[in-house]
């Protein structure tokens, strides 16, 4: 398998531009899970779906963050519209629960830089 | 919800010396602590992991062992080499919670050549 595939693996915008990333979990895999990462907030979950059914929103920042599954391989994760302080790595990661593995297995990331 | 802490935030050693990292977890409900590596640019990796059904686990170099009662679990890593050299997440989760996992803070592991 390739892992989880997350496109583009840089991005530069300007403030006030639409942003949107991508993910293909692993096949097979039924929990995805986006996340991002900064030095001063570490690792954050901003939100998690089980069978492509959005379950925990709760770590979104704001309304101007959302994320969709439209089906089991793929998932985006949007800002729009975006600001400097949304400048991290957004991490996307997927897991199956079947026989107990919690295991997330974590693409590449996205580092996004918003000018 | 959960909170995890980690300790310590870095850690500087001699290449061949050991390396020690310390979480703890404040829901005793946890039952799932996982450990990843994350090297520059790259995702976190998992490199290990336990359940609380056990208290300790080896693989090679690498060995994490778990007290429930005091909710702390660490990481343990032998003969230290160059390529340990990066930051380490220990994290916990509880199975009805969605598969959630809750992150610590990261620690950053320097191994001097």
């Amino acid at each position: 398998d390739a892992g989880v595939i997350q496109s583009p693996r840089h991005e530069v915008t300007e403030m006030g531009q639409e942003v949107t990333l991508r993910c293909k979990p692993i096949s097979g895999h039924d929990y995805l899970f986006w996340y991002r990462q900064t030095m001063m907030r570490g690792l954050e979950l901003l939100i998690y779906f089980n069978n492509n059914v959005p379950i925990d929103d709760s770590g979104m920042p704001e309304d101007r963050f959302s994320a969709k599954m439209p089906n089991a391989s793929f998932s985006t994760l949007k800002i729009q519209p975006s600001e400097p302080r949304d400048s991290a790595v957004y991490f996307c990661a997927s897991s199956a629960l079947a026989g107990g593995q919690e295991t997330q297995y974590f693409g590449p990331g996205t580092r996004l830089l918003v000018l | 919800g959960e909170n995890v802490e980690q300790h310590p935030s870095t850690l500087s050693v001699q290449e061949g010396d050991s390396a020690v990292i310390k979480c703890t977890y404040s829901d005793s409900a946890s039952n799932y602590f996982p450990w990843y590596k994350q090297e520059l640019g790259k995702g976190p990796q998992l490199i290990i992991d336990i359940r609380s059904n056990v208290g300790e686990k080896k693989d090679q170099r690498i060995a994490v062992t778990l007290n429930k009662t005091a909710k702390h679990f660490s990481l343990h890593i032998t003969e230290t080499q160059p390529e340990d050299s990066a930051v380490y997440f220990c994290a916990a989760s509880r199975n009805n919670a969605g598969n959630m996992l809750t992150f610590g803070g990261g620690t950053r592991l320097m191994v001097k050549p």
